[in-house]
């Protein structure tokens, strides 16, 4: 199976502020690499797709990058509403391997 | 719009077995791949399982693999998820996602809002 890590695993930041969350697969992913953003009590929202697609509706403050086995998601600058929980996952090869998260909280 | 409303959750003993409803509307449901995801309490997610359009391509987490089963039914815009031999490692919500991709690698665009399985005695 195929591993995926996130780093941070939270970060503290205020609002302006420029956030960048990183994935790495454990082997190459090509560019099958997904984006989503959950909120408390809440089911994940699909934010970027195949690592740097925004999805249709998503605020263009959000931009992924990467490709092969290293990716990036940045917020450009934070809004209120953008203190989540961010997850990283890999669509290349079964089972579809989600990353353990990125807590975005107020600073 | 696209809606997904899952169903059948609730509280079972160890051991004993439960099935999920999703219900789809707002999109041609035979058109596109459905999933399973789970999220233990506290817990990041976990895919479960897949089923392609024509209940094809079936493939599980082997952490379910023998003892939970995808199915579909297209004619009732309906997923499904029979789960037998429940432990308690499999307390969590469980999410339905629309996939959408190629090739079978697929994304979800859309979720619905969860049902909660709980195993305990």
């Amino acid at each position: 199976d195929i591993q995926m890590t996130q780093s941070p695993s939270s970060l503290s930041a205020s609002v302006g502020d420029r956030v960048t969350i990183t994935c790495r697969a454990s082997e190459t992913i090509r560019s099958y690499l997904t984006w989503y953003q959950q909120k408390p009590g809440k089911a994940p929202k699909l934010l970027i797709y195949v690592a740097s697609s925004l999805q249709s509706g998503v605020s263009s403050r959000f931009s992924g990058g990467g490709s092969g086995t290293d990716f990036t998601l940045t917020i450009s600058s934070l809004q209120p509403e953008d203190f989540a929980t961010y997850y990283c996952q890999q669509s290349y090869s079964t089972p579809f391997t989600f990353g353990p998260g990125t807590k975005v909280d107020i600073k | 719009e696209v809606q997904l409303v899952e169903s059948g959750g609730g509280l079972v003993q160890p051991g004993r077995s439960l099935r999920l409803s999703c219900a789809a509307s707002g999109f041609n449901f035979d058109d596109y791949a459905m999933y399973w995801v789970r999220q233990g309490p506290g817990k990041g997610l976990e895919w479960v399982a897949g089923i392609g359009w024509n209940s094809g391509g079936i493939d599980y987490a082997d952490s379910v693999k023998g003892r939970f089963t995808i199915s579909r039914d297209n004619a009732k815009n309906s997923l499904y998820l029979q789960m037998n031999s429940l432990g308690a490692e499999d307390t969590a919500f469980y999410y339905c996602a629309k996939g959408i991709g190629s090739a079978g690698r697929d994304w979800f665009d859309s979720w619905g809002q969860g049902t909660l399985v709980t195993v305990s005695s």
